[in-house]
């Protein structure tokens, strides 16, 4: 079973739609959570940490589970440049932060 | 602006060479990592460092070997390359600094190896 499990994709969703992505992961010590946002042959950027709380940035909603230990992210009035692979992210203290990446979900947002 | 470059960008090698893959952060930060990005597979650690004559092995490290002489830079040669090891290269940083809630890693814009 792989550490962090995400849904590949691909999402084909029409401009303005609202999408949202799912993720799991399976290390109970895990302690901070991200969402990376890769862009076809593009290095990964950091979209939005994740909180117990939930945050919110802009049309973007990220919600933290950590009992079912699921993450997910929720796009508003999707736009064409949100078209990318969005990587869920798990951050474990190992003396460091290691991060552990999950394989990505594609989104494609169509005219 | 700071900012993290990898070179070269693209690499074709032959089975058996050495390679090195530059990596340069001008941040000043403490922590560096490489990963390879293949797929199926999420980015995997190979090597990170948390400081000057700092390394450790990551979860793929066989057969790549990393060192650190300055802040900056952190190397990573493949000793004899193998078609195992065609792959996207990706080099990263954090901070670093004790007591961050969270250290965000910063991604530079990625090597393209092939071994043939």
């Amino acid at each position: 079973r792989k550490e962090v499990e995400q849904d590949p994709g691909p999402f084909n969703v029409p401009e303005g739609a609202t999408v949202a992505f799912n993720c799991t992961y399976s290390n109970s010590a895990s302690q901070s959570f991200f969402w990376y946002r890769q862009d076809c042959r593009k290095e990964p950027k950091l979209l939005m940490s994740v909180y117990s709380s939930g945050n919110e940035d802009g049309r973007f909603t990220a919600q933290l589970n950590r009992a079912s230990q699921y993450i997910s992210l929720l796009i508003r009035d999707s736009k064409l440049s949100d078209s990318a692979t969005y990587l869920c992210v798990v951050g474990i203290n190992t003396g460091f932060q290691k991060l552990v990446f999950g394989t990505g979900t594609r989104l494609l947002v169509s005219p | 602006d700071a900012e993290i470059t990898q070179s070269p960008r693209h690499k074709i090698t032959e089975t058996g060479r050495q390679v090195t893959l530059a990596c340069h952060q001008t941040w000043n930060h403490n922590n560096m990592f490489w990963y390879r990005q293949d797929l199926g597979h999420g980015l995997r650690l190979i090597h990170y460092s948390y400081g000057v004559q700092d390394t450790n092995k990551g979860e793929v490290s066989d057969g790549y070997s990393v060192s650190r002489s300055n802040t900056e830079d952190l190397p990573l040669t493949l000793e004899s390359a193998a078609s195992s090891q065609t792959s996207v290269y990706f080099c990263a940083s954090s901070e670093g600094r004790r007591g961050l809630r969270t250290d965000t890693q910063y991604f530079g814009p990625g090597t393209r190896l092939t071994v043939l």
